[in-house]
């Protein structure tokens, strides 16, 4: 069966620095992959894909996240934070249907 | 072009009774999935509808059961509801089944008490 982890439950970061934060997923091939962010109370919040080609994927917010097929990891990076990043993250594959990572809250100190 | 409406966005039900939440994807988007969020379990997958036809189950009880109108607009239903029950339920839309993204929601926030 299709499972996703994302390692890190609660991550804090300062404003400027710069984030990573981890996916890696287990499949017999490679799924479409995607990050999800979710504000409080609010629906998901497509941030990128990857279906094919180019490693490296840019997405919406100036986040990037680069597939590793070696590895089975789809990490999303972001050069510098913003306070309004704070938000929980989701990595999810698909394979007919989603599968999501536990997600990946992001605390942003001023 | 209007994103994913989900009525009603709040809901506060008894043990016992059924609620019905309805979907409205985006404009031209044939599939719906749906999902339940809750800080136990996560986000997982309930259903997907594509073309009036339930395409993917997850692993819920009988009590959940969904459909899909000829607009694409859809409906999940939950019957003789439990306090575990109690969650998010998010809609997506996706122009097709399967492999495409998918756009999400605000959400349903249903408390059963």
């Amino acid at each position: 069966a299709q499972s996703v982890t994302q390692p890190d439950i609660h991550i804090t970061v300062s404003e400027g620095a710069s984030l990573e934060l981890r996916c890696n997923y287990s499949y017999g091939a490679t799924p479409y992959l995607f990050w999800y962010v979710q504000s409080p109370g609010q629906g998901l919040q497509l941030l990128l894909k990857y279906f094919s080609g180019d490693t490296l994927v840019q997405g919406i917010k100036g986040f990037e996240a680069e597939f590793k097929r070696s590895q089975s990891s789809f990490n999303l990076r972001k050069p510098s934070v913003h306070w309004s990043d704070a938000a929980e993250y989701f990595c999810a594959v698909r394979m007919n249907k989603l599968t999501f990572g536990k997600g990946t809250l992001l605390t942003v100190n001023p | 072009k209007a994103g994913v409406t989900q009525t009603p966005r709040y809901l506060i039900k008894t043990r016992g009774q059924q609620v019905t939440l309805s979907c409205s994807p985006i404009s031209g988007h044939r599939s719906v999935s749906w999902y339940q969020q809750t800080p136990g379990q996560g986000l997982q997958f309930l259903f997907e509808y594509f073309s009036e036809t339930q395409r993917n189950k997850g692993n819920f009880p009988g009590r959940f059961s969904g459909r899909q109108f000829s607009n694409s607009r859809s409906e999940m239903n939950v019957s003789t509801l439990e306090l575990g029950d109690s969650a998010l339920y998010l809609c997506a839309s996706s122009f097709l089944a399967g492999m495409d993204e998918q756009f999400f929601g605000p959400g349903t926030r249903l408390t059963v008490l």
